[in-house]
């Protein structure tokens, strides 16, 4: 029962560098999210994925990038990374809502925590 | 754009007792899921239960209820027999039925909950 795993799961990074957080899911959903998480801010949506080879922006885009070329997988870069990015990164998957019987709900991974020094 | 508030940053409550988390939105839309999820210590996100606007009825799972509140725009999660494995985040959720932005979760900055012994 992997459903969605996220690696790493912790990170240390200095400011400039660049990296990749790799989300893979083994349920066939359809939908992929990246979001992140601060204290107070509750998870915000940086970018997501409605099929393979589709990508979109959310609320919080600017500095990452993504991408998903297996179904399965979801990629989120950091190009640059700066202090701003330091933050608890979550990975999630769904069915589309119209697919039968389909509840709506987001699968999550257990988060990637990154520090950018 | 839709907004979800949570009013109380953070609430405790006596193991075995009653208590009630408040979740309030904005939305022009007609059609809509709501959601609660929980995020223990160990930080996955774990659906706890879901509304979908079109039922009137309020949803319930165990020990879980909620008091939907279409009019009012208020979907509030009462947690009966409050147990020490309650204690977490609660983020309340809202997510767009169909039309652009759809498929997306926009979640309230959480509500910390704690279960005194």
């Amino acid at each position: 029962n992997a459903g969605v795993t996220q690696t790493p799961k912790f990170r240390v990074l200095k400011t400039g560098q660049s990296m990749t957080l790799l989300c893979a899911q083994d349920m066939n959903h359809e939908y992929m999210y990246w979001y992140r998480q601060d204290p107070g801010m509750g998870l915000r949506l940086i970018h997501y994925s409605v099929g393979e080879g589709t990508t979109a922006k959310g609320e919080v885009p600017d500095g990452y990038n993504v991408s998903r070329l297996k179904k399965q997988n979801f990629l989120l870069g950091l190009e640059s990374a700066a202090p701003s990015q330091t933050s608890v990164y979550f990975c999630a998957s769904s069915y589309s809502l119209g697919t039968s019987g389909v509840t709506g709900e987001l699968f999550f991974g257990e988060g990637s925590r990154l520090t950018v020094l | 754009a839709q907004t979800v508030t949570q009013s109380q940053p953070e609430m405790s409550v006596q193991e075995a007792e009653t208590v009630t988390l408040s979740c309030t939105y904005d939305t022009s839309e007609n059609n809509y899921y709501l959601f609660w999820y929980k995020q223990p210590p160990s930080r996955q996100m774990i659906l706890v239960i879901r509304q979908e606007a079109y039922k009137q009825q309020n949803a319930t799972e165990n020990r879980f209820s909620v008091n939907f509140q279409k009019a009012a725009k208020s979907f509030s999660l009462k947690i009966s027999d409050s147990q020490l494995g309650d204690t977490a985040m609660y983020f309340c959720a809202f997510m767009k039925y169909s039309g652009a932005g759809s498929y997306q979760l926009t979640f309230g900055k959480g509500t910390k909950l704690s279960v005194i012994p």
